[in-house]
């Protein structure tokens, strides 16, 4: 059965570092969003993503976050200068069309900044 | 604003009894309706889904969820429990018109020998 994956499954980084999460979304799947989950907390709403620009996002997404979709398989999140609240885990999810489907879930990147 | 609420953080039960996760929403308009497992160390799995139609709706392993619009709830059951459903489970609603799921806090299901 096809997969959302991630990579990194574990990130380190300093405060102020710029990080790059990566996603390989289900391949005919043409909506894309990223989630977060802080620890014990719940799962937050960050981006969707659709037809190469980005079709919402929450007040969390400011500027010092930025999606992309560099070539026909990845779906990037950067986090440009790092604070100590974006330690979280981070969830890519796909769709295929936007009718009421299901959101297919990766793994997660756990982000942890020192 | 959309909101989802997961009463309970923890919910015990004993292997072979009947299980309920409940979940209630508060939403403008027509929702959609998804529960999601998560397993330790893993992503979020799609377990099912209320669209329109039949308020009963079957899903993976066995689990079953109820919607009632007028108590605006969509609790999920399973009437047998395994100790491998043992997870974090996670209700989660969605607006005809948005992308975005927005979720209640997750609740840990705990399946005793």
């Amino acid at each position: 059965e096809p997969e959302v994956t991630q990579t990194p499954s574990h990130q380190v980084t300093q405060m102020g570092q710029e990080v790059i999460l990566r996603c390989v979304p289900i391949s005919n799947h043409l909506y894309f969003y990223w989630y977060r989950q802080i620890l014990g907390q719940k799962v937050e709403f960050l981006v969707s993503f659709y037809n190469n620009e980005i079709s919402e996002k929450s007040e969390i997404f400011d500027d010092q976050f930025s999606v992309e979709r560099p070539d026909g398989s990845n779906f990037t999140l950067k986090i440009r200068s790092t604070k100590l609240e974006d330690s979280a885990m981070y969830f890519c999810a796909s769709l295929l069309i936007a009718a009421p489907s299901e959101q297919y879930f990766g793994p997660g990147t756990r982000l942890t900044v020192t | 604003a959309q909101s989802v609420a997961q009463p309970e953080d923890q919910v015990n039960v004993a292997e072979g009894n009947p299980l309920t996760v409940k979940c209630t929403y508060s939403v403008s308009g027509n929702p959609y309706l998804f529960w999601y497992v998560q397993y330790p160390n893993r992503g979020l799995q799609f377990l099912l889904k209320y669209i329109t139609g039949d308020n009963l709706v079957k899903g993976s392993y066995g689990f079953e969820a109820e919607f009632n619009k007028s108590q605006t709830s969509f609790h999920l059951k399973k009437p047998s429990a395994l100790v491998s459903d043992s997870a974090l489970y996670f209700c989660a609603v969605r607006l005809t018109g948005f992308q975005k799921l927005v979720f209640g806090t997750g609740t840990r299901l705990l399946v005793s020998p």
